[in-house]
């Protein structure tokens, strides 16, 4: 069963427009919850991730945005640009499961020029 | 630093035939940890290892097999390839310990079609 829920599936965003991408959680013990971007042909790479003692965390045009009580957390990716245009994942794992990442499903984003 | 290296990049079996997909890095990481992806399903955690000599199952571990001998190397063996197995196969590995911003690192993946 799927642990992180991502949605949606997939997106389109103008240039210069924000992208919102959403994740859900049920598992309390999850303590650690990073996004990946990925390209076509290659392997997922880190973009952000964050701890869920803050509740925000930004890195230039990236933010996640951190729920612990709703168990929910999102990224929002500023001023959207063609580059951008990827596969992002949210997950959540562990530490006591030594780091075993649980993904969502995925997010199919393309920016518009 | 080769990182995370995976090997082969594209494989063809035939059903029922067994093989063995490599992963190693070279970043004396403790935790190593195989993924496979599928269209409209994300990854997938097959198996995962903690150390040397330890290993677990994940989410999607039937029909596959590993063992971890050294801390470098995590090969992940198919036992009887189905068309079932068709997938792109990830190793990743990362830093030992409960350590805020413990990067996992991701190979290139490996290609697999059963036929």
């Amino acid at each position: 069963q799927q642990q992180v829920k991502q949605s949606p599936q997939s997106l389109i965003v103008q240039k210069g427009g924000i992208s919102i991408i959403n994740c859900a959680y049920e598992n309390t013990a999850f303590d650690y919850f990073p996004w990946y971007q990925q390209f076509p042909g290659k392997g997922p790479a880190l973009l952000i991730a964050i701890r869920p003692d803050v509740s925000e965390k930004k890195e230039g045009r990236f933010t996640i945005s951190f729920n612990k009580s709703a168990k929910q957390f999102s990224l929002h990716i500023m001023d959207s640009q063609p580059g951008d245009s990827a596969t992002y994942f949210c997950a959540a794992s562990n530490s006591n499961s030594g780091y075993a990442l649980n993904f969502g499903k995925g997010t199919s984003l393309l920016v518009t020029p | 630093n080769a990182g995370v290296t995976q090997t082969p990049k594209f494989q063809v079996l035939k059903t029922g035939q067994s093989m063995t997909l490599q992963c190693a890095q070279d970043m004396n990481h403790e935790y190593m940890s195989w993924y496979r992806q599928d269209p409209g399903m994300g990854l997938r955690l097959i198996h995962y290892s903690v150390g040397a000599g330890i290993t677990d199952q994940g989410e999607v571990p039937n029909g596959y097999n590993v063992s971890r001998s050294t801390t470098e190397d995590f090969p992940l063996r198919l036992l009887s390839a189905a068309p079932s197995q068709t997938s792109v196969y990830f190793c990743a590995s990362s830093y030992r310990g409960p350590v805020f911003g413990n990067t996992i690192y991701f190979g290139e993946g490996s290609w697999l079609t059963v036929v």
